[in-house]
Order: structure tokens, then sequence, then C-alpha cells
């Protein structure tokens, strides 16, 4: 079946550096979103992206699409202890299912 | 506007006994899910449903059972418990299915299976 795995499951970064975590499809995607699910929490939905290459941006946060639609990245530009979390992305083939990837657990030390 | 709720929010059961888990939405969506999560397994699709009385497999659907008899609710159930049961469970609903909708997510059910 499909596939989606991320990269790091896990980075503990100090308060103001970067964060990027990796999603890839062993499938094509029709399109991929990312969720935020806060320490025990639920998943909350951040951003859908649907374009081959397509780039947006929420703050210090920016996601990626790649040109292949098989691949994204999430990038947090200057972490905060707010950031703390587990990102998932989540992908979709067009059956109406979503395969959501492994996760990566974001710690912040401030 | 209450959004997702589930109930319970925790339970431990005995290997071989059974139970229901309840989802409710208020926000008239079409679409209900219900996932387990599991250490470093991500969200894992159990069964969904794409409208009143309609149910379908998920990635995980041995040993549950679902029902959609009222569009706002969604029924998950054990009847025979298992240890490898144990999980948080998550319920969620979109407004359409999940091609350009987002989806709404419970605030978890705890489950021990001893």
């Amino acid at each position: 079946g499909q596939q989606v795995m991320q990269i790091p499951q896990y980075q503990h970064v100090q308060e103001g550096e970067d964060f990027t975590t990796y999603c890839n499809s062993s499938t094509t995607l029709s399109n991929i979103q990312w969720y935020k699910q806060r320490p025990g929490g639920h998943p909350v939905f951040l951003i859908q992206l649907v374009k081959s290459g397509e780039v947006k941006k929420q703050k210090r946060l920016t996601f990626q699409f790649g040109e292949a639609k098989k691949n994204s990245s999430l990038h947090i530009t200057a972490t905060q202890t707010t950031d703390v979390g587990t990102y998932f992305c989540a992908g979709n083939t067009g059956f109406q299912k979503l395969v959501f990837g492994t996760g990566t657990r974001l710690l912040v030390s401030p | 506007n209450a959004g997702v709720t589930q109930t319970p929010k925790f339970r431990v059961l005995k290997t071989g006994q059974s139970m229901t888990l309840l989802c409710a939405q208020d926000m008239n969506h079409e679409y209900m899910y219900w996932y387990r999560q599991d250490p470093g397994m991500g969200l894992r699709l159990i069964h969904y449903s794409v409208g009143e009385g309609t149910t379908a497999k998920g990635e995980v659907p041995d040993g549950y059972n679902v029902s959609r008899l009222k569009k706002q609710n969604f029924l998950l159930g054990l009847e025979s418990a298992a240890p490898s049961q144990t999980s948080v469970y998550f319920c969620a609903s979109s407004p359409f299915g999940t091609t350009y909708n987002e989806q709404f997510f419970g605030p978890g059910t705890r489950l021990t299976v001893l």
C-alpha cells in the first residue's frame, strides 16, 4: 500500500534555530496536507498544497510541494517554544482517504 | 459549536471485553473517519464513512466494526478487545472528503487493554 515517510522522527532545537521536516511518498499525490499535534492534543490542520512546486508561507512556516508531487517539506524559521509538537504530513491519492506520515516530533528548548 | 467530540476520554478494558466509542460532530459534515495513533506510526485509518448509512474499510480494519446510523454520529466498536488494540483513537470529520478539504479531529480516546 501507499506509504508516506517523514524524517527526522525527532528533533531537539534551541529557541531561535531553524527546523525542517521532510515528507516522502511512494506514489504521486493529488495534494498534501500538514497537521500539527501539540503534546496531549489532537491533530490540527495547518495547510494544504495542491500544485506541483507550490510554496506557501504562514508567518515563520514555509511549506513546499515537490515538482513530482511525491515529496513535501515544512520549514520553521527561528523556532519558538510554542512550536513544540509533532508535525504530520498527510497525502491524498484521490481515493478520499488521507495517508498520514509517521510524524516529526519537535522539541524546543528556551 | 462543539466541533468533534468523543466519548469516553479514557477507558481500560480486559482482554475479551467489548466496548463502543462514540464520535459526534455538529458541523453537518458528510465524511467521518476513525484513526488509531501508536508511537512512531502516525495515524492509521481504521474505517471511514462518506455519508449517513455508509461505511468502508481503511488501512487497519480488523477487530473493529463501525456504524453511521445518523449523519452526526460515527460509532467504533470493539467486539473482543485485545492488548494490540491499546492505542489512542481519534475521530475526524470533513465536509466532502479529503481531496480538497481539511479534516477536523476530536480530542481522542485513550484505550488500554490489559
